[in-house]
């Protein structure tokens, strides 16, 4: 059975510094890992997928990497801002029609 | 185009009745999925479907039912409903592209049964 780790459960950071939010997982026959943001009481806003055949996406301030081989992804944000304060999720797909998730980093970014 | 949608928003049950909830994407996505949320915690799969009139158990489905008779449309049933279905619901669904098929996600349903 898949299992997803997200460490740390919470973070708290001054304005413009980097961060890496880690994400782990127990099988490594994946398709994808795909890193969610989640506002309160809000739906999830999907960031960044990485295919099992890539190392990392970008987009904009966010990098996202893989290794299978270790289990491992990291979401790296570059001079966070306060309205990056979310919580932030990975599912990890290793089935067609299964994706397993962390329970969540909640990031809180002080101005 | 909408994505996918989610009706209601809010809703509270009392002990031991039904209710449907509706979810519609409009991308013409093959797959669907239906995940609940508890306070703190990542989202736990109920059931899945990989195109109209196929359905399959995830990791959670006791309690619920699902039915795929279109393309769009993947109501989720509450029988019974009991407190520990008290939660976030939401709606997800994804092409058909096997290493690249990405997730959308409905706004959820916030059910609280009493």
């Amino acid at each position: 059975k898949q299992e997803v780790t997200q460490i740390p459960a919470a973070l708290s950071v001054p304005e413009g510094e980097n961060l890496v939010l880690n994400c782990s997982f127990t099988d490594s026959a994946i398709y994808n890992l795909q890193w969610f943001r989640q506002d309160p009481g809000k739906g999830l806003t999907s960031l960044l997928l990485i295919q099992s055949s890539q190392r990392e996406q970008t987009s904009g301030r966010l990098n996202a990497s893989l290794d299978k081989s270790s289990g491992r992804s990291t979401l790296y944000i570059a001079a966070s801002q306060p309205g990056d304060s979310a919580t932030y999720l990975c599912a990890v797909r290793a089935d067609a029609g299964k994706s397993t998730f962390g329970d969540g980093t909640t990031l809180t970014v002080k101005p | 185009n909408a994505g996918v949608t989610q009706t209601p928003k809010f809703r509270i049950l009392k002990i031991g009745q039904s209710m449907t909830l509706q979810c519609t994407q409009d991308m013409n996505h093959n797959y669907m999925y239906w995940y609940r949320q508890d306070p703190g915690m990542g989202l736990k799969l109920i059931y899945y479907s990989v195109g109209a009139g196929i359905t399959d158990k995830g990791e959670v489905p006791n309690g619920y039912n699902v039915s795929r008779s279109t393309t769009e449309d993947f109501p989720l049933r509450l029988e019974l409903a009991a407190p520990s279905q008290t939660s976030v619901y939401f709606c997800a669904s994804s092409p058909l592209i096997r290493s690249y098929n990405e997730q959308f996600f409905g706004p959820g349903t916030r059910l609280t049964v009493l």
